[in-house]
């Protein structure tokens, strides 16, 4: 069966960097390319971008794209999201999602990343 | 960019009730449109893709339509287990998505 697992709960102090993997399992894993979704607390779900775990290439919202970063490991089928200089507005739940197309199809459990001095 | 406006933002339903979620796009986007359950506390649930296909295992209950800029998410019978917040989310401009701002449906 389908599997993301991400890594554990993580806080920080504003101005560190966090980096969040999500391993994948049961299907091809270049096959499908993975999107990271953020949710802040009693918010909505904000897509922060996506990477090919074919060649590697990435999309990212442009909000973020002077701050993020995701790489894959197809050795490990694990994929990685680095966000940097953190603040508070990035206290949130990321979430990583296979995307199958034009969907979102399969997502891991969650990573609660708290920036708090 | 793509934005997505959802309709209502929240909703006081009873079990039975017809619920009807609608979902407008700032621009075209054919049926590239798909719609998502979330639970609290829980990662969100695909439902509904292509606008209108139901994801296997998804009971018939649920029922999309619309193309181009408006679409609807129905529930033609609310059961106790749907209650939940729903999600639009485009995918015209895959792989970059977009979200609607989410229908949180509550339990009158």
């Amino acid at each position: 069966q389908v599997q993301l697992v991400q890594s554990g709960a993580e806080v920080k102090k504003p101005g560190a960097s966090v980096k969040v993997s999500c391993k994948a399992s049961g299907y091809t894993f270049t096959d499908y390319g993975i999107s990271w979704v953020r949710q802040a607390p009693g918010q909505g779900l904000e897509w922060m971008g996506w990477i090919s775990t074919y060649n590697g290439n990435t999309k990212y919202a442009q909000k973020l794209q002077d701050r993020v970063s995701m790489t894959t490991d197809t050795s490990s089928s694990t994929v990685y999201m680095e966000l940097r200089t953190l603040t508070s507005d990035d206290t949130a739940v990321y979430y990583c999602a296979r995307e199958e197309g034009t969907m979102v199809d399969y997502w891991g459990q969650g990573t609660l990343v708290t920036v708090s001095s | 960019d793509i934005q997505m406006t959802q309709s209502p933002s929240s909703l006081s339903a009873s079990v039975g009730d017809r619920v009807t979620i609608t979902c407008r796009a700032s621009q075209y986007i054919s049926s590239y449109l798909n719609w998502y359950q979330q639970k609290p506390g829980k990662a969100p649930k695909l439902l509904i893709y292509a606008a209108s296909s139901l994801k296997s295992g998804v009971p018939s209950r649920f029922s999309g339509s619309g193309s181009g800029t408006d679409f609807t998410l129905t529930i033609s019978s609310l059961q106790p287990e749907d209650f939940a917040t729903y999600y639009c989310q485009q995918s015209y401009t895959t792989p970059a998505l977009t979200f609607g701002g989410g229908t949180k449906v509550e339990i009158k």
